[in-house]
């Protein structure tokens, strides 16, 4: 069974503040992802990392930074909450193993900004 | 770009069969993914397929044609718990390579009526 938590769950925050959506796993998985996903709608990569001070912008990173300085932590920041930042947030991690690699997701966060 | 198509919704009864199709367009191929995901909770891992062919697991079962760009999620036995939507996801990357990242479909709702 995967091991990966997220905090919050939910958060309703107004416009104009800063807020960080915690992530961490304890299965020592090298790879973290974050996703961005509407109702219905598929998933969006925005920033995701190879190891310890790896990260990479996926397809909606502009308004978002990650960190990456332990393994097991992934915290994601919206500098500035807008209410189109509105939407679930799930955190994912993987490990390759005999060439197969799959993610486990977290159980997101669900954001609304007012 | 990446594209990756799969039906909206599909409806079917308890006990039933039902195949899920999926066709997928992107630039590198490292494997397909199916996953499944319960109204409001995160997606989960069913199955993954890298080379040609079936791979079964219990009452799920999943093909893959990468010269057609082509995959499909076979569900036997449908029960009600099946109710949900079934994402397929797409890794780029070379064949082997530990690099590569999830492209994913938006779904397809599956309701399984009694």
């Amino acid at each position: 069974e995967a091991d990966i938590y997220q905090t919050p769950r939910y958060l309703v925050i107004g416009t104009g503040k800063k807020i960080t959506l915690e992530c961490s796993q304890t299965m020592g998985h090298d790879k973290m992802y974050w996703y961005q996903q509407d109702p219905g709608m598929e998933l969006h990569l925005i920033h995701y990392s190879y190891g310890v001070n790896s990260t990479e912008k996926g397809d909606l990173s502009s308004e978002s930074t990650v960190s990456r300085i332990r393994t097991e932590h992934f915290p994601l920041t919206l500098e500035s909450a807008r209410p189109s930042h509105t939407s679930q947030y799930l955190c994912a991690s993987s490990i390759q193993t005999s060439g197969e690699e799959t993610q486990y997701f977290g159980p997101g966060t669900r954001l609304l900004v007012l | 770009g990446q594209n990756i198509d799969q039906p909206t919704e599909m409806t079917a009864t308890e006990g039933a069969i039902v195949q899920i199709n999926c066709t997928y367009q992107t630039s590198g191929f490292n494997g397909l993914f199916w996953y499944q995901q319960h109204a409001g909770e995160a997606p989960t891992f069913l199955s993954y397929n890298v080379l040609d062919g079936l791979e079964e697991k219990g009452r799920f079962s999943s093909f893959l044609s990468r010269s057609k760009g082509y995959s499909y999620l076979l569900l036997k036995e449908l029960q009600m718990k099946d109710s949900a939507s079934y994402l397929c996801a797409v890794r780029d990357g070379d064949r082997g390579s530990t690099l590569g990242r999830l492209y994913f479909g938006r779904g397809t709702q599956l309701t399984v009526w009694p």
